[in-house]
Parts: C-alpha cells; structure tokens; sequence
C-alpha cells in the first residue's frame, strides 16, 4: 500500500521561504508523477504543480515564479518550495501521486497524504 | 485555464436518498473528469475517474457521467458516512483545476 506523508514547519514568516518535503513509502518514486495541492482553511483545492520521477516539472501559473518542485529518488522524496509567502498562502499542504494513462493522457489522483497545515504569520 | 463548477453548493438529504451533484466545465474536457470525497480534516479520496469509471474499493452506490462539459455524481443510496463535501477535478489540461465542492448535509 502506497503512502504519503508531507512534513515541514507548520509556521512560516511573511516573505520568507516554505519548504515541505513528501515520503513516499510502500512503492517507489518512479515511473510516477507527484503533485502538491494546497487548501486554504475552510476553500477549496489548488494544484500547485507536478514533478514527474525523472525530474521535469508543470507548475501552476498563478504560482509559476514563486514555487519549486523537485525530486530525490534515492529517498523516495519529493519537495516543494514556495517562495515570498504571504498570509494568502496559509493552507494545508497535499502530496498526491497522480496515476497517469499514457495510451489516453487521462491522469488522476490515487494516493494523498494527510496533509500539513502551513500558517504564515508573524 | 478551465474553470470547474458544481452545483449546488449544499445540499440537504436523508440517509437512503438518491442525490446528484453536477459539474460544468467551462469548455469542453472530453471525459477527464475527476470526482473526490473529503471527510473534515482528512485528505480527499477518489471516487470515480474518466468520468464514470469507480475507483478500486468505491462502493457501487457512486456512479459518475457525463462527457464534454456536463458532468453527474450520483449516490444512489445515501449512508451516513457519505453526508461530506464532493469536488470534480478536470485533468484535461493544466493547471488542473477542481470545483469549489458540494457538501451534502444531513436533512
């Protein structure tokens, strides 16, 4: 059985950097591509962006110039780096893996961590 | 990017009842369409995939369809640990975009 579980600080000061890191567990890394979503207290979902095992990467283009995804297969890790945060970017943080069918190009999301809640304050 | 909404946004039943929740997208997505269940405080779960297609250990009282922009989650039988919030989610192109939710209720 395939999981997930994101951790980081779950305090972040206003301007400064978010960096959480995803551990995958009972499967590998590889040949799959790993989103983070993010969700405000009480709103709805946002995809933040993709890192495919190999290492290329779709970010999400509201976030594009503030966020980085990248990868560690040796550590079945995936991190996510989310610069000059703002009260705005207080959410909880998802890891998922998102299976992909490459005949169809149809993908979705079957494996989710818990989740992490992120506060950005002072 | 493509623009998901559900309706309604709430809705009130009672266990046993047949409900359906819809969502439009505001162009047409082919069948990648997505449907998610999220308790409070825990992570979504996937539902149905391509539409209508129930996801590995899904109770077959979900069913989901549509293609193009109109799109249906159906619970044929309501149970208690269904009364929750539901988002669509298309993954026909990037960012993949989700509905705002609809949270079924208990009447």
């Amino acid at each position: 059985q395939v999981q997930l579980q994101e951790s980081g600080p779950g305090l972040v000061k206003p301007s400064e950097t978010l960096s959480l890191t995803c551990t995958v567990s009972g499967g590998s890394i590889s040949s799959y591509y790993w989103s983070w979503i993010r969700q405000p207290p009480e709103k709805g979902l946002e995809w933040i962006g993709y890192i495919y095992y190999s290492g290329s990467t779709n970010y999400n283009p509201s976030l594009k110039s503030r966020v980085t995804i990248s990868v560690d297969t040796s550590k079945n890790q995936l991190s996510l780096k989310l610069s000059s945060v703002t009260a705005a970017d207080t959410a909880v943080y998802y890891c998922a893996r998102e299976y992909y069918y490459d005949i169809d190009g149809y993908s979705k999301f079957d494996y989710w961590g818990q989740g992490t809640l992120v506060i950005v304050a002072s | 990017d493509i623009q998901m909404t559900q309706s309604p946004s709430s809705l009130s039943a009672s266990v046993g009842d047949r409900i359906t929740i819809t969502c439009r997208a505001s162009q047409s997505i082919g069948n990648y369409l997505n449907w998610y269940q999220q308790k409070p405080g825990k992570a979504p779960k996937l539902l149905i995939y391509v539409a209508s297609n129930l996801q590995n250990g899904v109770p077959s009282r979900f069913s989901g369809s549509g293609s193009g922009a109109d799109f249906t989650l159906t619970i044929s039988s309501l149970q208690p640990e269904d009364f929750t919030t539901y988002y669509c989610q298309q993954s026909y192109n990037t960012p993949w975009t989700f509905g705002q939710g609809t949270k079924v209720e208990i009447k």
